[in-house]
């Protein structure tokens, strides 16, 4: 089975400020692993993704999100936040195509609430 | 994304009622997928399809049944609606090619919200 972890429900930061959504995974074999935004009254937007090559992978908005093996986690970060930032973030994982079985799954984290203060 | 379209947008109806929720795709993908969204539980999968003559069961299935018309058009249908139905529920839809790149990198619709009274 895979799963996704985002350890904080809400993470809030200061406008200009580094900021940093955390993600873990489970997966058998490689992962192909996503990050998506949803603005209030919207629909999942994607940001990134990782599939493989470089462990740093920059992303839509200015976002990146750095892909560590022997931690499995793929947290999300930028360098400096906006207010316009604030957003439900889902971490997402499936497993490679040339994992075995069906690939056809995306498992998605609970979700976490960004908000960047003014 | 503007590609992949839900209706309607919202929906409040009350309990025992027959619900279809529709979704229509012009991305030429032949994955659809129906999500469902609760607060603190992110996205679980209600059903997914792999063309139009192969429908499966995610999670949480029960409760629901879909229809793949076509390949652009993935309904969902609440049988007899009951009020822990009352959710945000999400279209999506991905492009599947054979090996490397079936990333399975998902395009989601505006999603629906759902209140069963």
């Amino acid at each position: 089975a895979q799963s996704v972890a985002q350890p904080e429900d809400q993470v809030n930061v200061a406008e200009g400020n580094p900021l940093t959504v955390k993600c873990t995974y489970s997966v058998s074999g490689n992962p192909y692993l996503f990050w998506y935004v949803q603005y209030p009254n919207r629909g999942l937007q994607f940001l990134l993704k990782y599939i493989t090559g470089d462990n740093l992978v920059k992303g839509s908005y200015g976002f990146e999100a750095e892909f560590n093996k022997s931690q499995t986690s793929f947290h999300l970060k930028k360098p400096s936040a906006l207010v316009s930032d604030s957003a439900l973030y889902f971490c997402a994982v499936s497993r490679t195509w040339n994992s075995g079985g069906s690939n056809y799954k995306l498992t998605f984290g609970k979700g976490t609430l960004l908000t960047v203060n003014p | 994304d503007a590609d992949v379209t839900q209706t309607p947008r919202n929906r409040i109806t009350k309990t025992g009622k027959r619900i279809m929720l529709e979704c229509s795709q012009t991305k030429g993908h032949d994955r659809m997928y129906w999500y469902r969204q609760d607060p603190g539980l992110g996205l679980r999968l209600i059903y997914y399809s792999f063309d139009v003559k192969d429908i499966n069961k995610g999670e949480i299935s029960d409760g629901y049944s879909v229809s793949r018309q076509a390949q652009a058009k993935f309904s969902l249908s609440l049988e007899s609606a009951i009020p822990n139905q009352t959710a945000l529920y999400f279209c999506a839809t991905s492009d599947y090619k054979t090996g490397r790149l079936s990333y399975n990198e998902q395009f989601f619709g505006p999603g629906t919200r759902l209140t069963v009274l």
